[in-house]
C-alpha cells in the first residue's frame, strides 16, 4: 500500500527557510493530489496547502506569502518550502494524499508520521 | 486558524455511546462534505469517516457520521479503551480561494 515518508531539517533558525520532502511509496505519485498539514505542540492541525502532480498549487491564504510547494514525479516526491519562519512555525509538519479531484470530496486518505521542525537560534 | 467549532472534551465508560459535534457555517460544511480524523497519542491523523458517513476499509462500524445544513457529528457507540484519541473534523471552505479547515478537536477520554 501507499506509503509517505516526511524528511528534512529538525531545526531552523529565526528568519531562515523551513525545507522538507515528502516521498511516496508503494504507488504513484501521479494523478494525485498532495498535501502539507502541521500541529504545533499541544494544538490542532492546520492545512498548509495541496499540489498536483501536475504541479498546480492552492495555498492557505495565512501562509500564501512564505509558502511554496513543489513536485518531482521522476523522484515520486513533493515538497514545501516555508520561509522568514519564526518561533509559531514550531510544529510537526505531515503530509498527505488527497484522493478527490474537487474541494466538495476533498480529504485525505494517506498521511506520514510526520516530522518535528523547531525553529531557534 | 481553526473556524470549525468542536466541544473540548468528551468521555464515556466502555460501552457508553458519545458524539462529537462540529460547527461550521455555510461556505464549508453547508456547502461541502465532512470528513473526521482520529489522532491516537504520538501518532498521525488517521482517516476515520469521508463524504460526511462513508467508512475506509478497516474502521471499525460503532464509527458513524452525519451532516445536517452547517453541522455534523461524529458518533461512536460501544465506545473501546482504544478509541481514547484526540478527533478532528474538517471540510473544504469556499471562501477566498478556497481552503481546507479543521476543528477544533476533542479529546475522549474512555473512563
Amino acid at each position: 500500500q501507499v506509503q509517505l515518508q516526511e524528511s528534512g531539517q529538525g531545526l531552523v533558525k529565526p528568519s531562515g527557510t523551513l525545507s522538507l520532502s515528502c516521498t511516496v511509496s508503494g504507488g504513484s505519485i501521479s494523478g494525485y493530489y498532495w498535501s502539507w498539514i502541521r500541529q504545533p505542540p499541544g494544538k490542532g492541525l492546520e492545512w498548509i496547502g495541496f499540489i498536483y502532480y501536475s504541479g498546480s498549487t492552492n495555498y492557505n491564504p495565512s501562509l500564501k506569502s512564505r509558502v511554496t510547494i513543489s513536485v518531482d514525479t521522476s523522484k515520486n516526491q513533493f515538497s514545501l518550502k516555508l520561509s522568514s519562519v519564526t518561533a509559531t512555525d514550531t510544529a510537526v509538519y505531515y503530509c498527505a494524499r488527497v484522493p478527490s479531484t474537487t474541494g466538495y470530496y476533498f480529504h485525505m486518505d494517506v498521511w506520514g508520521k510526520g516530522t518535528t521542525v523547531t525553529v531557534s537560534s | 486558524q481553526s473556524v470549525l467549532t468542536q466541544p473540548p472534551s468528551a468521555s464515556g465508560t466502555p460501552g457508553q455511546r458519545v458524539t462529537i459535534s462540529c460547527s461550521g457555517s455555510r461556505s464549508n460544511i453547508g456547502s461541502n462534505t465532512v470528513t473526521w480524523y482520529q489522532q491516537l497519542p504520538g501518532t498521525a491523523p488517521k482517516l476515520l469517516i469521508y463524504t460526511n458517513d462513508q467508512r475506509p476499509s478497516g474502521v471499525p462500524d460503532r464509527f458513524s457520521g452525519s451532516k445536517s445544513g452547517t453541522s455534523a457529528s461524529l458518533a461512536i457507540s460501544g465506545l473501546q479503551s482504544e478509541d481514547e484519541a484526540d478527533y478532528f473534523c474538517a471540510a473544504w471552505d469556499d471562501s477566498l480561494n478556497g481552503l481546507y479547515v479543521f476543528g477544533t478537536g476533542t479529546k475522549v477520554t474512555v473512563l
